[in-house]
C-alpha cells in the first residue's frame, strides 16, 4: 500500500450504468489527482483538486464528473460512458499542487466499459 | 502537443548490465524532471528527480543525466537487477498539460 488506497480495484459497466470509483489518502496531502492510462498512450492529466478546490480540468468530458469532499477523497463519478473510456484510471497526491512534488499513486482502478 | 516524449517503447538488459533509458521534452519552461517506476497492477511510484539546475543526481544504483541544450535526460540502472523490470515514465514539471508524462519504458531486465 502506497498510502493512496483506490476502490474498486477492477470494475465492468454498461453504456447506460452510473458508476463511481473512490479515492483516499491519509499522507496529509493538499492537492489529488486523477489520471487516466489507456493501452499504449501515456498517462494523462484528467482533474487536479487542491484544498478541495479544482483547479485543473484537461477538457475531460462531461460524463466524468469530479468531487472532493475534503483534502483526503476524491471521487469520480462516471455515468453514460463510452466503450473508448475504458482504462485504467489512477489517483495520486501530493503535498503540494505544483509538480515540483512528486507523486503518491494509487493501484488504479481498472475500468471495461461493455 | 505531446511535451514528454520516450521514444524507446521497450528495453532488454541482461542482468548486470546497464540500463539506460532516454526521454525527451520540448518545453523549455520545465524546471524539474521526475522518474517513476511502475509494475503492473499497480499505480506509478517515484523514483528519482532532477532539477534543471543540475546535470545529475544519483541514488544508489540509480542516477539521472539531465542535458538541457538537448532537452535530453536519462536514467541509468546499474548494475541492472531482474527486479527492475517494469514500465519507466518520465515527467516534466512546470506545466500541469495534459500530457506532461511520456508514453513510458518497458524496461526487461534478463537474468
Amino acid at each position: 500500500e502506497t498510502g493512496v488506497t483506490q476502490t474498486p480495484r477492477h470494475l465492468v459497466m454498461g453504456m447506460t450504468n452510473k458508476k463511481s470509483l473512490k479515492c483516499e489518502q491519509h499522507l496529509g496531502h493538499n492537492a489529488m489527482y486523477w489520471y487516466k492510462q489507456s493501452a499504449k498512450k501515456p498517462l494523462e492529466l484528467m482533474f487536479v483538486y487542491n484544498f478541495k478546490e479544482q483547479t485543473e480540468n484537461n477538457s475531460v468530458p462531461s460524463r466524468f464528473s469530479p468531487e472532493c469532499p475534503n483534502s483526503s477523497h476524491l471521487f469520480l463519478h462516471l455515468h453514460t460512458l463510452q466503450p473508448e473510456d475504458s482504462a485504467l484510471y489512477l489517483c495520486a497526491s501530493s503535498q503540494g499542487d505544483g509538480d515540483n512534488y512528486g507523486y503518491t499513486f494509487g493501484s488504479g482502478t481498472r475500468l471495461t466499459v461493455v | 502537443d505531446q511535451q514528454v516524449k520516450q521514444n524507446s517503447p521497450s528495453l532488454s538488459v541482461q542482468e548486470g548490465r546497464i540500463s539506460i533509458l532516454n526521454c525527451d521534452y520540448t518545453n523549455s519552461m520545465f524546471d524539474y524532471f521526475l522518474w517513476y517506476k511502475k509494475y503492473p497492477a499497480e499505480g506509478p511510484t517515484f523514483l528519482i528527480s532532477i532539477s534543471s539546475i543540475k546535470d545529475k543526481n544519483e541514488d544508489g544504483r540509480f542516477t539521472v543525466f539531465l542535458n538541457k541544450s538537448a532537452k535530453h535526460l536519462s536514467l541509468h540502472i546499474v548494475p541492472s537487477q531482474p527486479g527492475d523490470s517494469a514500465v519507466y515514465f518520465c515527467k516534466g514539471s512546470g506545466n500541469t498539460g495534459k500530457l506532461i508524462f511520456g508514453q513510458g519504458t518497458t524496461l526487461q531486465v534478463k537474468p
